[in-house]
């Protein structure tokens, strides 16, 4: 069955600081991985990376796909109290479910003033 | 435009009774997908819809749970004889190809 595990689960830093977020996964035959952001309830897109896109930008946020480490990151710079939310990464189930995708536990960010 | 909505925000039930949770998606998009987020974990799939079928109805936890998509967009998950266990985020999202998913903002379930 397909894992996905994330570290740390939760992690206060202070605004400004940069944060790194892992997740590493086992997955019969990956497609892809994703990382969403989870305020309150709906967790919003953030990254796909893919065998053909395993960096990805976006303003203060990047994220990484290590294959050989069956692994990825996320990081953030110059963080705001605005990134406070839960990080979630997911990897895409195995073929038959479309791009439903199996999650980790996430890891809960808190940035403090 | 308008994103994935899903009703009611909130439920609170007895045990025991029946629940129908909806979902509507963004207009176009094909595939549609139900996941249930327990407290402290990751959102869990359920059931994935492809039109109007039930592609993969796999992570399903038992035959109480249900799902119907009849004219391809709106789609209604169903609870039966509802448990204590069953309390959790029900979040539907919907996808014009299936590669990226735009989620809802959940129903949060509460059976006492």
């Amino acid at each position: 069955e397909d894992k996905v595990v994330q570290s740390p689960l939760s992690l206060v830093v202070h605004e400004g600081d940069t944060v790194t977020l892992n997740c590493s996964y086992e997955v019969t035959n990956f497609r892809s991985l994703l990382w969403y952001k989870q305020e309150k309830k709906a967790p919003t897109f953030l990254f796909m990376l893919t065998s053909s896109g395993i960096e990805k930008k976006s303003g203060r946020l990047s994220s990484i796909l290590d294959k050989k480490e069956l692994s990825s990151i996320l990081n953030i710079t110059a963080t705001q109290t605005g990134d406070s939310a839960i990080y979630l990464c997911a990897v895409v189930r195995l073929p038959g479910s479309g791009y439903a995708l199996n999650f980790g536990k996430g890891t809960s960010l808190l940035v403090t003033p | 435009g308008a994103g994935v909505s899903q009703t009611p925000s909130n439920k609170v039930t007895e045990k025991g009774k029946y629940v129908e949770l909806r979902c509507d998606p963004i207009s176009g998009h094909t595939a549609l997908y139900w996941y249930r987020q327990s407290l402290g974990q990751g959102p869990e799939f359920l059931i994935y819809f492809q039109g109007t079928g039930a592609a993969d109805d796999s992570g399903l936890p038992n035959d109480r749970f249900f799902a119907v998509r009849p004219e391809g967009s709106v789609s209604t998950l169903k609870i039966q004889r509802t448990e204590r266990g069953d309390s959790a985020v029900y979040l539907c999202a919907s996808s014009p190809r299936g590669n990226e998913q735009f989620f809802g903002p959940g129903t949060r379930l509460t059976v006492l």
